[in-house]
This record gives C-alpha cells, sequence and structure tokens, in this order.
C-alpha cells in the first residue's frame, strides 16, 4: 500500500508569493492533517480535514488555508509569503473512527523563502 | 494548554547499549500517544501508538510505556544499533477534541556511535 505522498518536495519561493502545496493520502484515510515544522517552534498544528470539511484549525493566520477534495487529497495554500513561513510542511492521514486512529506522515514539502 | 517535553535534547550512546527516552506532558486527560522517528530532513515514522486505557506497547526492540496519571511515557530502545540514530518525537492527542490534532514534543536526537 502506497504511503502517504506530497508534491512538490521543495520550493523556493520569494516574500508576498502564495504557493500550493499537495498531499495524497493512504487509500482509504478519510483524515488529513497539516502540520508546519520549523527549527524554533518545532511541530505545529495548521489544520485537519475530513470529508471535505475543516475539523480542526490550528493557531495560525488565515493567510494558511486548505480544502480537501472528495478523493481525499488535500491542498494547503499560503498567501502573501513571508520569511518566517520556511518550514517542512507535512501532512498525515488516518482512517477517522475510535479504533484506527494512528496518523501517517508524508516526506514533506520544504518551503523556503527568500 | 498541553505542553510536551522531552528530556534528554540529545543522546549520544555506544552501539549495543539499552536506552531510554522520556516524555512528559501537563495535561493528564489525551485520548492517546504517539512515538515517532525522524531522520534528517525527512518525514516523520510512526514507532507506537498507546492508547490512554494502554500501559505499554512493543514492537521489536522498542517498547513504550505510558503512565496517564503522572503525565509520562518513556520509550526503551533495546540494543541500539547505528541505524537508530535520529530524532525521536512523541506527541499527545487530546481526549477534548474528535479529530487529529497532535501536541508535539521538541524531541530527542540520539546518536548510536558503531
Amino acid at each position: 500500500k502506497a504511503g502517504v505522498t506530497q508534491t512538490p518536495r521543495y520550493l523556493i519561493k520569494t516574500r508576498g508569493q502564495q504557493v500550493t502545496l499537495s498531499c495524497s493520502p493512504i487509500s482509504g484515510h478519510r483524515s488529513v492533517s497539516w502540520y508546519q515544522q520549523t527549527p524554533g517552534q518545532g511541530l505545529q498544528f495548521l489544520f485537519e480535514y475530513f470529508s471535505e470539511t475543516q475539523r480542526n484549525k490550528g493557531n495560525f493566520p488565515g493567510r494558511f488555508s486548505g480544502r480537501q477534495f472528495s478523493n481525499s487529497r488535500s491542498e494547503m495554500n499560503v498567501s502573501t509569503l513571508e520569511l518566517g513561513d520556511s518550514a517542512l510542511y507535512l501532512c498525515a492521514s488516518r482512517v477517522s473512527g475510535p479504533t484506527y486512529n494512528e496518523q501517517f506522515f508524508g516526506p514533506g514539502t520544504r518551503l523556503t523563502v527568500l | 494548554k498541553q505542553e510536551v517535553t522531552q528530556i534528554p535534547a540529545a543522546l549520544s550512546v555506544p552501539e549495543g547499549e539499552n536506552l531510554v527516552l522520556n516524555c512528559s506532558f501537563t495535561d493528564s486527560a489525551i485520548y492517546n500517544l504517539q512515538w515517532f522517528r525522524q531522520d534528517p530532513g525527512k518525514g516523520l515514522t510512526s514507532l507506537l501508538l498507546i492508547q490512554s486505557s494502554q500501559r505499554e506497547q512493543t514492537s521489536g526492540r522498542l517498547n513504550a510505556s505510558l503512565d496517564k496519571s503522572s503525565g509520562r511515557s518513556t520509550l526503551y530502545i533495546a540494543a541500539s544499533q547505528p541505524g537508530d540514530s535520529a530524532t525521536y518525537l512523541c506527541a499527545v492527542r487530546p481526549e477534548e477534541t474528535s479529530g487529529s490534532r497532535l501536541t508535539f514534543g521538541e524531541g530527542t536526537q540520539l546518536t548510536v556511535n558503531p
């Protein structure tokens, strides 16, 4: 079974631009979460999508947004990029339900903002 | 607000040694706790998931314990190998949400020397 995939793996953008990152969950997984990882703040939760609806949101500004499609694939968008947005963005998926709640992470997208 | 702390921040051991990594959390109202490893520049690999009702989980040379009331978990690695070198992260999932939000510790960077 294929794991969580993220594209692109690396991105270089300049301040003020916007960026879209993509995540394909493991087949059968309906919940997709996004995390930002930086050396200073560690891993921080951005948001979670389930059945095309945002179910949870972390403490990030409105410049960070996401969506989920009917096939469970998810995208996150960051508008008006700032230098501090440089980070590894990780996507995780799980089978939603009381028993199957282990989360599986993708390899991440490394975003560099110049 | 849930806070997760991992001690030590870094650990260097000779090959073959048994070792313990520690994780503590401030709010004992958790749904589960998950241990991950992260290789440099890569995503997270799930190692063990412990439900709040469980005391421990084992996988190969790894054993994780959970003491929910005292807010502690330990990851025991037996007979360490150079391939175990990575950053180990623990993460807790709060009880009060039905979603996937995880709160992570800062991690323990482990180096196993041949």
